[in-house]
C-alpha cells in the first residue's frame, strides 16, 4: 500500500508569521509530485506540480521544494495571512495519483 | 475556460437508499476521475475513466458503487444502496493526459450525508 503523509495534521499561525508543512512519500516510482489549496466549499486548485529532484517553485509567497531520493516536499507560506486558511494537499503521482490526509491551516488577524 | 462541473453541491439521504452524481469535466479533457473524500482523509481514487473506457476501478467498492462515462463526455457515479460509511465528499477532476505534469481540475465537490 503506498503511503504519502502529511504533517502537521492542523496549524494555526497568526497573521505574519511564516510557516511549512511536509509531504512524506515513496521514493521509487516517482513521476511527480502535486500540491493542492482546498478551501471550504470550494473546488481543490493546484499550487504546483514537481517532477524534478531538487526542484524549487514559487507563487507569490508560497514555495515549494522537493528531495525525491529521500521522499519529501516542504512547503512554505511566508508572512501567512487569512486568506491562506485552507487544507493544502501533497499527492504523489506514480502510477496514479495517492493524496495525503492534508494539514488544515487556520491563520487569526 | 469553463471548471469542472459537478451536482449536486449537497445531498442527504437515509442509508439504503440510492444516489447519484453528475460530473462535467473540462471540455477535451479525456481522462476522468472519481475521488471520495472522507472526513480527516485524503481524497481515495474510486475510478480513473480514458475517454469512455475505464482504465482503473480498483478501490470501487462495486458491490454498491457504479460509474459510467457515456460518450467520453459527462460521467455518473451512482451508490445503492448506500451505507452510513459512504458519508463524504465526492469529486470528480479531469486531466488531458493520463499523467499530468500540470496537475488536475477539480470540482468543487458533491457533499454526501447518509443518515
Amino acid at each position: 500500500i503506498l503511503n504519502v503523509e502529511q504533517s502537521p495534521q492542523s496549524l494555526h499561525v497568526q497573521e505574519g508569521d511564516s510557516t511549512n508543512f511536509t509531504c512524506s512519500f515513496p521514493s521509487s516510482n516517482f513521476y511527480a509530485l502535486h500540491w493542492y489549496r482546498w478551501e471550504t466549499a470550494k473546488s481543490p486548485e493546484a499550487l504546483f506540480v514537481m517532477t524534478l529532484n531538487g526542484d524549487e517553485k514559487k507563487k507569490g509567497r508560497i514555495s515549494a521544494t522537493l528531495n525525491t531520493k529521500e521522499g519529501y516536499s516542504y512547503l512554505y507560506i511566508k508572512g501567512s495571512q487569512p486568506e491562506d486558511s485552507a487544507t493544502y494537499l501533497c499527492a504523489f503521482n506514480g502510477n496514479k495519483l495517492v493524496f495525503g490526509a492534508g494539514t488544515i491551516l487556520r491563520v487569526k488577524s | 475556460e469553463a471548471g469542472v462541473a459537478q451536482s449536486p453541491r449537497y445531498k442527504i439521504i437515509e442509508k439504503r437508499q440510492s444516489v447519484a452524481f453528475w460530473c462535467n469535466p473540462i471540455s477535451g479533457h479525456a481522462t476522468l476521475y472519481w475521488y471520495q473524500q472522507i472526513l480527516g482523509q485524503g481524497p481515495k481514487l474510486l475510478i480513473q475513466f480514458q475517454n469512455n473506457g475505464v482504465v482503473d476501478d480498483s478501490q470501487l467498492p462495486k458491490d454498491r458503487f457504479s460509474a459510467e462515462r457515456l460518450k467520453g463526455v459527462d460521467s455518473t457515479l451512482k451508490i445503492q444502496p448506500a451505507k452510513l460509511e459512504d458519508s463524504a465528499v465526492y469529486l470528480c477532476a479531469s486531466s488531458a493526459y493520463d499523467r499530468v505534469s500540470y496537475g488536475y481540475t477539480f470540482g468543487s465537490g458533491t457533499r454526501l450525508t447518509v443518515v
